[in-house]
Parts: structure tokens; sequence; C-alpha cells
């Protein structure tokens, strides 16, 4: 059935550091992907998504796109804050919503 | 309020007892998902409504566990018999609109619900 694979965690960085943060799928037809974040204390909430392939979704400096060939959507953001400190979820989307196990990230000052 | 609200926020309970958890959406969202979500896990799929019916229940563990929405709105799990194994967290969402192929658009999150089973 259709998955999501992401890079485990936890994440340590500190501020103004490079993140990437890997996710690879399987899926028989054409889902669209997502990232989802999760702040302390906060219910899930979308950051960014794309719909079909080559599509980039961008929001608060993140950035994924959508890779048909390689079947991935790499998060990544050029210059993390303290408050970018939450767990990362990708996801799919085809028949239902499929998330990966999550990603932890710790911006250290 | 403006987001999913779900209820009770922490629910602790025995081995064997009868459990609801209760979910009250965004207004004049259609889609509505419950999903389940363990330590360290991404949340597991469990049931959607497209207004009140179920439109896939394929995530179900089994029969011990059910879901309603009598009205389009407002949703129930019922959790029959509880096991230590339900222990997690309980989330719902809701989204505008969906489709037979998934949620066509972003899915709105509550806090979820905590179920400890002792």
């Amino acid at each position: 059935g259709d998955s999501v694979t992401q890079m485990e965690g936890p994440v340590t960085l500190s501020e103004e550091a490079f993140l990437t943060i890997n996710c690879t799928y399987t899926a028989t037809g054409y889902p669209s992907l997502f990232w989802y974040v999760q702040y302390p204390g906060e219910g899930l909430q979308l950051l960014l998504k794309a719909t079909k392939a080559d599509d980039k979704g961008s929001n608060k400096g993140f950035e994924a796109t959508y890779r048909k060939e390689t079947t991935s959507f790499h998060l990544e953001k050029g210059s993390v804050q303290v408050s970018d400190s939450a767990v990362y979820f990708c996801a799919l989307s085809d028949n239902d919503m499929r998330f990966g196990a999550g990603t932890r990230l710790t911006v250290k000052p | 309020g403006a987001g999913v609200s779900q209820t009770p926020s922490n629910k602790v309970t025995e081995k064997g007892k009868y459990v609801e958890l209760r979910c009250d959406p965004i207004s004049g969202h259609t889609a509505l998902y419950w999903y389940r979500q363990s330590l360290g896990q991404g949340p597991e799929f469990l049931i959607y409504f497209q207004g009140t019916g179920a439109a896939d229940d394929s995530g179900l563990p089994n029969d011990r566990f059910f879901a309603v929405r009598p009205e389009g709105s407002v949703s129930t799990l019922k959790i029959q018999r509880t096991e230590r194994g339900d222990s997690a967290v309980y989330l719902c969402a809701s989204s505008l609109t969906s489709t037979r192929e998934g949620p066509a658009g972003e899915l709105f999150f509550g806090e979820g619900s905590r179920l400890t089973v002792l």
C-alpha cells in the first residue's frame, strides 16, 4: 500500500544552519504530498504542499519539491530559527492521508 | 471556537471499560477524519466521514472501535472493552472538501485526546 518514509530524528541544529529532512514515498497512483508541523503543545498544522510532479511547495522559508523520478519530497530551509523547533511529518494523500513517523527538530541559539 | 475541538483532552480508564471521545470540527467542513498517534509514531488513519456517512473505515483496528457522525458535524469515536494497547493520542481533523481520492486540501487538526488504559 501507499506509504511514506522519512528521516529519523532527532535532529539538532544551531540557529541559522541549513536544514534538510528527507522524505520518500511509495504510491500506486499520483498522490498529493504534504509537510505538516507540530509545535510544542499544539495540534498538527499544514506547513506546505505540492499536488503534482515538479511542483514546489513553500511557506515560512521552508521548501519542498515533488520529485516523481526519485519519489521524494525533501524538506529544506536555508537558515533555521529557534522558533522552528517542532516535529515535522511528511504525508501523502491518495485514497487517504498517510503520515511518516515524524522528525523532531531542535534548534539551539 | 474557530478550530477543531476535541474532548476530553485526557482520559484515564481501566482495562475493559468503554470510552467515548468527541470531536467538534470546524463549522462547514464536510470531511472529518480520526487518526491514532502512538508515542514516536506518525498519525495512523482510522476512519473518514464525508457528511454523515463513513466513506472509509478501513483503518479501524477491530470491531471494538466504532465512530459516528449522526448530523454531519460532531463525531464520536467509541472504544469498547478497552485494552492497554489502545493507549495513544486520538486525533481528529476536518477538511472543507474531500474526494474519493482523499483530502483535496488542508486538514485542520485538533489537539487530540490522550487515552491511557491502565
